[in-house]
């Protein structure tokens, strides 16, 4: 199935550094969601896009819904040891289905 | 807590065997989902009920059934088990089935291991 392009696969950084990650696909989406998921947890929403050119903030997590509607990028500012995790995101097609597809998701190492 | 909640947390099984995974959705919603984490294929959509009836159905093995009953709650049935069928298995739940996208709220997932 149809599966969304993330990058990078993995960081490690410094706290207090800010983070940037990106998911792009090579068909259009009508959301873009971004998820974190820990160990032995399910995946947690951060933040919903609806809207070609929508930027949404939730705390220090600012996410975008790109204009093309074929990609979305997460910012993480002032990153702190508990953003390690593994960051998805994650999309609905314009075909009327609910369901979700993932992408390959960004493991990020925060380093005190 | 997302509110979805699912049993058993960790399953260990051998191969050709049957196994049942629960998972009972928010309070209030109608949508059910199943999804598969493995290593190689990561997130993987499997199924989707609303209301009681299937409304979509994904990258799901002959092998793998699931029913929604009329509390809502889901099963998702495994049978046949093969060595690759090891992952995690997540359910997700929204107010909405199709037309209007909804978010979808994960459960802690269920961890299998087929021996």
């Amino acid at each position: 199935g149809q599966q969304l392009n993330q990058s990078p696969q993995s960081m490690f950084i410094q706290e207090g550094e800010d983070v940037s990650m990106n998911c792009t696909s090579s068909s259009i989406f009508n959301t873009w969601l971004w998820y974190k998921q820990e160990p032995g947890e399910g995946p947690v929403l951060l933040i919903a896009l609806y809207k070609a050119g929508e930027l949404t903030s939730n705390g220090r997590l600012t996410a975008q819904f790109g204009i093309t509607r074929k990609d979305s990028f997460l910012n993480i500012s002032a990153s702190i040891p508990s953003d390690v995790g593994i960051y998805f995101c994650a999309g609905h097609q314009p075909t009327g289905a609910n369901n979700l597809f993932f992408g390959t998701g960004t493991r990020l190492t925060v380093i005190p | 807590d997302s509110g979805v909640t699912q049993t058993p947390k960790h399953l260990i099984t051998a191969t050709g065997q049957r196994v049942t995974l629960r998972c009972s959705p928010r309070s209030g919603d109608l949508s059910v989902y199943w999804y598969q984490q493995s290593l190689d294929q990561g997130l993987q959509f499997l199924i989707q009920y609303y209301n009681g009836e299937e409304r979509a159905k994904g990258n799901i093995l002959e092998r793998f059934s699931a029913q929604q009953f009329p509390d809502l709650h889901s099963e998702l049935n495994l049978s046949s088990l093969e060595l690759g069928d090891s992952a995690l298995y997540f359910c997700a739940s929204s107010v909405e089935g199709q037309g209007a996208v909804s978010t979808q709220y994960f459960g802690p997932g269920t961890r299998l291991l087929v021996l």
